[in-house]
């Protein structure tokens, strides 16, 4: 199947910092990679879907100024958590679609101090 | 309710059992359907698509019930390997294209 890697895969930050999380097809191309979060114990959440040239797509209840989403090329997304707080310590995981099946990166854990 | 659901389990079963897990999701539109597994601290993999005819890959089977609106994975001769938690995943749309939904999970913890 095709590959997809995310950096870094943990990452542990202070209040109010930002923190950028980078996911990258590496053998094929994505126009369209979504992002997902999930808290313990529970399923994966859409967050958005980011579309290669263009705004990406946030789904409700996501703040599109807090989760900065930037997909400038067909094989990299970027997710930057700004003004990160401690209740956005949480598993992020992206993905990338070819044909109909999507294929996930292997997840960034992140802890907000 | 919930676009899709499971029972989260856990199941806690010896090796060598069967064990089988429903899944219902509420849009009666949705087309496509999957389980997924996940590791504990991984990302989800695709275990198998779940076809109208119901299909079976080595000791898995997943069934599609699309009147009731569930959808079924049944494990036969469980391994310690396939601990872990099963996801369901319902295709739905929004604005920018299709979307995976997932179900909360199924936990399951096959023991020697």
């Amino acid at each position: 199947g095709a590959v997809v890697s995310q950096h870094p895969s943990w990452v542990i930050c202070k209040s109010g910092t930002s923190v950028k999380i980078e996911c990258r097809s590496l053998d094929f191309q994505a126009t369209t990679m979504f992002w997902y979060r999930q808290f313990p114990k529970q399923s994966l959440m859409l967050m958005a879907t980011s579309n290669e040239g263009s705004k990406a797509t946030y789904e409700q209840g996501v703040e599109k100024d807090k989760f900065l989403i930037n997909h400038a090329s067909l094989t990299l997304s970027t997710l930057t958590v700004t003004s990160a707080h401690p209740e956005d310590s949480s598993f992020y995981i992206c993905s990338g679609r070819l044909y109909n099946e999507q294929f996930f990166g292997p997840g960034t854990r992140l802890t907000v101090l | 309710r919930k676009e899709v659901e499971q029972d989260p389990g856990p199941f806690n079963v010896p090796e060598g059992a069967t064990v089988a897990f429903n899944c219902t999701y509420s849009n009666s539109a949705s087309q496509s359907f999957f389980w997924y597994r996940q590791d504990c601290r991984k990302e989800p993999k695709l275990l198998m698509s779940v076809y109208s005819s119901g299909n079976e890959d080595g000791r898995f089977t997943a069934q599609l019930n699309r009147a009731s609106q569930y959808i079924s994975l049944l494990i036969r001769d469980s391994k310690l390997s396939d601990s872990a938690t099963y996801l369901c995943v319902v295709i739905g749309f929004n604005n920018a294209g299709n979307m995976l939904t997932f179900g909360g999970g199924t936990r399951l913890m096959v023991k020697p």
